[in-house]
């Protein structure tokens, strides 16, 4: 099982969709986890942190479940701006770097 | 006002050649990474520096070469540069060591090895 695994998608989805994404890791010691927003041919950016008890930013809603070893990114109300590659990143085994996943493409169409 | 900056953005040159690429950050972060992004996009840690102290070295040929003058500077140097060297080069910055800590990554260093 790869560290940090993602669906690559394209998920391709009208304005106003809602739309999830899922990133199973395989360290189950891992404590901090991420999702990042990556532009094309641009640099990542951090979306949100997920926390253990789930968290939300305005339209976006993070979560993890530790029994099943995922976090999940849930985006409400997709706008055509929310067309990017979400890469979910979990801490390395010495809790020293960050492991990335492919990331998932979403592409929203009017 | 860049927090992360690198140069070149572009770098296009012909195997066997050595250069370098520069990251400065201006964000009084401590520690300092660079990622290597292949054509399949995947984005992996290469060294990551704190305090100009080497702390992650992954499995990296050693014709790379990272060196961190200060705290805010993290160069790469890569020698004998080959095809398959050919990726984006991403440096980033943290707040100390704590991976809990949001990381800022610059623009990205487009390297193609011809």
């Amino acid at each position: 099982r790869k560290e940090v695994e993602q669906d690559p998608g394209p998920f391709n989805v009208p304005e106003g969709a809602t739309v999830a994404f899922n990133c199973t890791y395989s360290n189950s010691a891992s404590q901090s986890f991420f999702w990042y927003r990556q532009d094309c041919r641009k640099e990542p950016k951090l979306l949100m942190s997920v926390y253990s008890s789930g968290n939300e930013d305005g339209r976006f809603t993070a979560q993890l479940n530790r029994a099943s070893q995922y976090i999940s990114l849930l985006i409400r109300d997709s706008k055509l701006s929310d067309s990017a590659t979400y890469l979910c990143a979990v801490n390395n085994q010495a809790g020293t770097a960050l492991i990335f996943g492919k990331g998932t493409t979403l592409s929203v169409s009017s | 006002d860049t927090a992360v900056s690198q140069t070149p953005k572009y770098l296009v040159t012909q195997m066997g050649n050595d250069k370098s690429i520069k990251c400065e950050q201006n964000l009084g972060h401590d520690t300092m990474y660079w990622y290597k992004q292949d054509s399949k996009k995947f984005l992996k840690i290469m060294f990551s520096y704190n305090n100009k102290e080497l702390i992650i070295n992954e499995t990296v040929p050693n014709r790379f070469s990272p060196k961190s003058p200060d705290k805010a500077h993290l160069n790469l140097h890569i020698n004998s540069l080959e095809l398959g060297d050919s990726a984006v080069y991403f440096c980033a910055s943290s707040l100390g060591l704590a991976i809990v800590n949001e990381q800022f990554f610059g623009p990205g260093t487009r390297l193609t090895v011809l």
